[in-house]
């Protein structure tokens, strides 16, 4: 059955660099993308970027000049890496596997808290 | 950015109630490659993972009830509930990808 996992530091300080990994089961890297999405607290969700199944990446604009998204498909992994966090950037943070019209699966997110 | 505008913010109800909520893009969805409306609509409860209730404006999810009806084409679309069932209350969320994805701002579903 196909399961998406995120893992990372709960807290990181402002200015500094946030890390996410989000294993993957159920299904191939190279067969479907693997989105993150955000969700500030109490507030709606957020695309943060993707990487697709041949490998390329997008990001949001707003965004794009902080991020970075790669993959590990021997680990069924793919990262996130943000860095100059702000306290804006505190939210739960979702990973995503996608493919138009037919896959469609979330993890349950981690909470990441941007705080000195 | 598609920019999606979700009314209202929030929709007081009683079991039983038909509801209708609106979700309006700033550009088509309608994608004449693939015959279809690039839009989707979410149901996420507190403390979980937004759950897909349909996609392609219309084409339910395995498992969701047949009281949840998608409808709509090009910029508006609309999320229908028959009679709303008290686990029903959450705040539902549609999305576009048509291009990168966005999300509009949600309606809460509140009981009376």
């Amino acid at each position: 059955q196909v399961q998406l996992k995120e893992s990372g530091p709960g807290l990181v300080q402002p200015s500094q660099t946030l890390s996410l990994t989000c294993t993957v089961s159920g299904f191939s890297l190279t067969s479907n993308s693997v989105h993150w999405v955000r969700q500030p607290p109490g507030k709606g969700l957020e695309w943060v970027g993707a990487i697709w199944s041949g490998g390329s990446t997008d990001y949001n604009s707003a965004l794009k000049s902080r991020l970075s998204i790669s993959r590990d498909t021997s680990k069924s992994q793919v990262f996130l890496k943000m860095n100059s966090l702000q306290t804006e950037d505190t939210a739960i943070y979702f990973c995503r596997g996608w493919e138009l019209g037919y896959f469609d699966y979330w993890g349950q997110g981690v909470m990441v808290t941007v705080s000195s | 950015d598609i920019v999606m505008t979700q009314s209202p913010s929030s929709l007081a109800v009683s079991a039983g109630d038909k509801v209708t909520m609106s979700c309006k893009s700033s550009q088509s969805l309608l994608s004449s490659e693939y015959q279809g409306n690039y839009l989707s609509w979410f149901q996420q409860k507190p403390g979980q993972s937004p759950k897909l209730l349909i996609s392609l404006a219309s084409t339910r999810e395995t498992g969701v009830p047949d009281r949840f009806i998608g409808s709509g084409s090009g910029t508006d679309f609309t999320l229908t509930i028959s009679s709303v069932q008290a686990e029903d209350l959450a705040v539902y969320y549609c999305e576009q990808y048509y291009s990168y994805p966005t999300f509009g701002a949600g309606t809460k579903l509140e009981l009376k």
